[in-house]
């Protein structure tokens, strides 16, 4: 059964500070994603990452994959305020099947 | 419009009641999707639709009763629910799992309160 982990769990980092968050899953998945929540809301999509090496690059966010480690990184760079929010991962296993990570949330202090 | 639209945002509803939620979708999906998630949890999944058949459920007590009446149109009939399963129901729905690309695209979300 894959399982997805993320860490750190919580993070809080002063504003102008880079961070990483790691994603962690346990067995080969061809399709990972990064998602972010704000508190009491939905799911807005931040990347999509479908082969080993890809990078996408969205603002302040990075996002990469490395299959073989299976292991997928989200880079914050020079963080902000507005980036405080929840960032899940979230692993394809299967055709339909999501699993998602247990959530990184952020805290960006001014 | 890559919108997915769940009504009713908010719902109190009794361990006796029957309701339902409504999940819609005009993004041409033919995947459809519904989540559940508890506080500071991840999202779980329940269901999943492909071309209006149930391709997955994941073990969901009966008292859960999902519908997809079209390729655009998700519902999540509820019964003799427990106060455990009060949480965030979100729907969520995308191309289609053949194609390059699966991202899902989330609702708003029902929030659920079971008394």
């Amino acid at each position: 059964e894959l399982k997805v982990e993320q860490n750190p769990l919580f993070l809080s980092m002063q504003e102008g500070k880079n961070y990483t968050i790691y994603c962690n899953y346990s067995t080969t998945s061809d399709r990972l994603y990064w998602y972010r929540q704000d508190p009491g809301k939905s799911l807005e999509s931040l990347f999509v990452l479908l082969s080993n090496g890809a990078v996408k690059q969205e603002g302040r966010l990075m996002a990469s994959l490395d299959t073989k480690a299976r292991l997928s990184t989200l880079h914050i760079t020079a963080a902000v305020h507005d980036l405080s929010a929840t960032y899940f991962c979230a692993v394809a296993a299967g055709t339909y099947k999501y699993i998602f990570g247990t959530g990184t949330r952020l805290k960006v202090l001014a | 419009d890559t919108e997915v639209t769940q009504t009713p945002k908010h719902l109190v509803m009794g361990m006796t009641n029957k309701k339902s939620l409504k999940c819609e979708q005009h993004m041409g999906h033919r995947a459809m999707y519904w989540y559940k998630q508890k506080a500071k949890k991840p999202p779980e999944l329940m269901f999943v639709y492909s071309y209006e058949k149930l391709s997955i459920n994941e073990s969901v007590p009966s008292r859960f009763s999902p519908e997809c009446p079209n390729s655009s149109l998700l519902n999540l009939h509820l019964h003799a629910l427990q106060p455990e399963d009060s949480a965030l129901y979100l729907c969520a729905s995308s191309q289609d799992g053949r194609g390059p690309v699966t991202e899902a695209f989330f609702g708003q979300g029902t929030r659920l309160t079971v008394v």
